[in-house]
């Protein structure tokens, strides 16, 4: 398809891993992000993977990358209510270097 | 702070008005790029420019248009509003005239609420 996508909500309990999801559209996109959105707040870079790479570990994130799916994922060890937020996909288009996000999904961290 | 700045943080006005959204990009950086964030449409790219000319175009109404200055900053410009263009307004930047393994760094966001 041509839109990145993701699924809109995710909740999970305090202390739980949290799993987010995202279909994106090239196969060819060099560069893939995953963005945090507090309320309020503009969209922070959290972590991103190149192409090349199957998993990209950074302290509690970890982030999958199955390149024949065109699947990723951002999993979130030990989650805090901090970690509420929405958290935006999003690929690098290989043709112009052009940025495609997803929707964003919301994940709710419940006490 | 990420060195993005967006003036001003909030902004009311009612239909029919011209609104001027303001955004210096990152030091360094060529690219500005204006997003619109309402909850029923989430992002949408509105348009790029880059070093001062415009480089791409994505889901810019008519009644908006934006330009990039010779000192980088860039202006977006909003006319004849209606309701439903209340949203929050994200200016990016970036280095070069494409993503780079950073991706795009975010403003704040201008939130326009029209009454």
């Amino acid at each position: 398809g041509e839109d990145v996508e993701q699924s809109l909500f995710l909740s999970v309990r305090e202390g739980d891993s949290s799993v987010i999801n995202c279909t994106y559209t090239d196969s060819s996109s060099t560069y893939l992000y995953w963005y945090k959105q507090e309320p309020g707040a503009g969209l922070q870079l959290l972590t991103y993977i190149f192409s090349n790479m199957d998993m990209k570990q950074d302290q509690r994130l970890t982030v999958l990358l199955n390149k024949k799916d065109k699947h990723l994922s951002l999993r979130i060890a030990d989650t805090q209510t901090g970690d509420s937020a929405i958290y935006f996909c999003a690929e690098s288009l290989l043709l112009n270097n052009d940025m495609r996000f997803g929707a964003g999904t919301r994940l709710t961290v419940k006490p | 702070d990420s060195g993005v700045t967006q003036t001003p943080k909030h902004l009311i006005t009612a239909t029919g008005q011209r609104v001027t959204l303001r955004c210096s990009p990152r030091s360094g950086d060529l690219s500005v790029y204006w997003y619109q964030q309402s909850l029923d449409q989430g992002l949408q790219f509105l348009i790029q420019y880059y070093n001062g000319e415009e480089r791409a175009k994505g889901n810019i109404l008519e009644r908006f248009s934006a330009q990039q200055f010779p000192d980088l900053h860039s202006e977006l410009n909003l006319s004849s509003l209606e309701l439903g263009d209340s949203a929050l307004y994200f200016c990016a930047s970036s280095p070069g005239g494409g993503s780079t393994n950073y991706g795009y760094t975010f403003g704040s966001g201008t939130r326009l609420t029209v009454v």
